[in-house]
């Protein structure tokens, strides 16, 4: 089973609303990841966490707000978000180990920010 | 840093023709290669990887060829099918285990 799920797979909200985007694996993998994906774009890395502990920020602005709480599940709380920041969130889990390398994408969570 | 360079950015191939899609990569100490498909509201799929001390795999219709000296690595699709249309990511994985993309390339079977 290499399965990455997302919740909600859609969210609509106004630029003063808080929301949080939930990701949640059960494969073991103690890798997690952020990505941002706009149209007709590769995914853009946000956050990296490994072990539950955030290892990379990528220069990320402080309305994203990560968390791993266990090694099942990944959130990124959201506040104040501008309309730019619509588009298809996406969490990924990878392994850890030797040639562990492989990424595994969940279905992401399609952002609109009116 | 890695760059990942994909070209062309669309391509069309009749139904039951072969497809090939080309990445060219920078980092020589880039070690790991998947290749992602990614459908109409999707998250990306892993359809075939390639590590640097190999240079050929084949699963079924797909195979992937490395050419390290060269830095590029390809993906080649034969007898394709309406639903292998999608959009195709290459990626290459240096030490840090972090993915560097290519831009993607729109793949368009013609029934």
């Amino acid at each position: 089973d290499t399965e990455v799920t997302q919740t909600p797979k859609h969210l609509v909200m106004g630029m003063t609303n808080k929301k949080s985007l939930k990701c949640e694996q059960h494969m073991g993998h103690r890798a997690m990841y952020w990505y941002k994906q706009k149209a007709k774009k590769p995914p853009e890395l946000m956050f990296v966490y490994s072990y539950e502990k955030l290892s990379i920020n990528e220069s990320v602005p402080s309305r994203f707000s990560p968390e791993c709480p266990n090694s099942s599940l990944l959130n990124l709380h959201l506040h104040a978000l501008q309309p730019e920041d619509s588009a298809l969130y996406l969490c990924a889990s990878r392994p850890t180990g030797i040639l562990t390398d492989t990424q595994y994408f969940g279905p992401g969570t399609r952002l609109t920010v009116l | 840093g890695e760059n990942v360079e994909q070209h062309p950015s669309t391509l069309s191939v009749q139904e039951g023709d072969s497809a090939v899609i080309k990445c060219t990569y920078s980092d020589s100490a880039s070690n790991y290669f998947p290749w992602y498909k990614q459908e109409l509201g999707k998250g990306p799929q892993l359809i075939i990887d390639i590590r640097s001390n190999v240079g050929e795999k084949k699963d079924q219709r797909i195979a992937v060829t490395l050419n390290k000296t060269a830095k590029h690595f390809s993906l080649h699709i034969t007898e394709t099918q309406p639903e292998d249309s999608a959009v195709y990511f290459c990626a290459a994985t240096g030490a840090n285990s972090k993915l560097t993309f290519g831009k993607g390339i729109t793949l368009s079977v013609r029934p």
